[in-house]
């Protein structure tokens, strides 16, 4: 069975500084990977995809994640942090259920920004 | 606007009252998921359907959920006899595709129920 595991619970970093987000995944086949971000009353919003091709992936508001087969992860970077960031950061796999692709999550990130 | 929309955005209910919460997708998505988001333990998917067919994911007691798709673009979930562990945000999300082509799925804001 396919798992995502985001050992940081919570992180804690000043603005500018740099981030990244670890997640680790098992799953048998290829995965599809992503990274959601979800602010408070909110639903989540997607960040970023691996499907296949380059193992660096950008995404929207600077964030970028790397795919690395041989380690089972996806870690998720930004280079400097702004306060508006602060949010919980989803990692995601995509597995096949029948006919229908779902995500398998993990529980989160909670990224807090000290100005 | 043309996103993922859900309401209410918040349900109380009495333990042991059936709730129902209302999704409407993204017109054309043909995947609609269910998820439920509880602190601390991420998110789990409940059900999924495809099209018209319904398609329940196991792993949450049996018969209290379901879903109903009475329209192409809504999705109903229903909740039986709630319990209080059931207490947890509802996340509604649609995909384009349905068989494997890595489409990504667009969530709502989802709807935090409290079962008092």
């Amino acid at each position: 069975a396919q798992s995502v595991t985001q050992p940081d619970i919570h992180i804690t970093v000043s603005e500018g500084a740099s981030l990244e987000l670890r997640c680790n995944y098992s799953y048998g086949a290829t995965p599809y990977l992503f990274w959601y971000v979800q602010s408070p009353g909110q639903g989540l919003q997607l960040l970023l995809k691996y499907f296949s091709g380059d193992t660096l992936v950008q995404g929207i508001k600077g964030f970028e994640a790397e795919f690395k087969r041989s380690q089972s992860s996806f870690n998720l970077r930004k280079p400097s942090v702004h306060w508006s960031d602060a949010a919980e950061y989803f990692c995601a796999v995509g597995t096949l259920s029948g006919s229908a692709r779902q995500l398998t999550f993990g529980s989160g990130t909670q990224l807090t920004v000290l100005p | 606007g043309a996103g993922v929309s859900q309401s209410p955005r918040y349900k109380v209910a009495k333990r042991g009252r059936d709730v129902a919460l209302r999704c409407d997708s993204i017109s054309g998505h043909v995947t609609l998921y269910w998820y439920r988001q509880t602190l601390g333990q991420g998110s789990e998917v409940l059900t999924y359907s495809q099209s018209d067919a319904q398609r329940d994911k196991s792993g949450r007691p049996s018969g209290r959920f379901s879903a109903e798709r009475p329209e192409r673009s809504v999705s109903t979930l229903k909740i039986q006899r709630t319990e209080q562990g059931d207490s947890a945000v509802y996340l509604c999300a649609s995909s384009f595709g349905g068989v494997d082509d890595g489409q990504p799925q667009h969530f709502g804001d989802g709807t935090r129920l409290s079962i008092l």
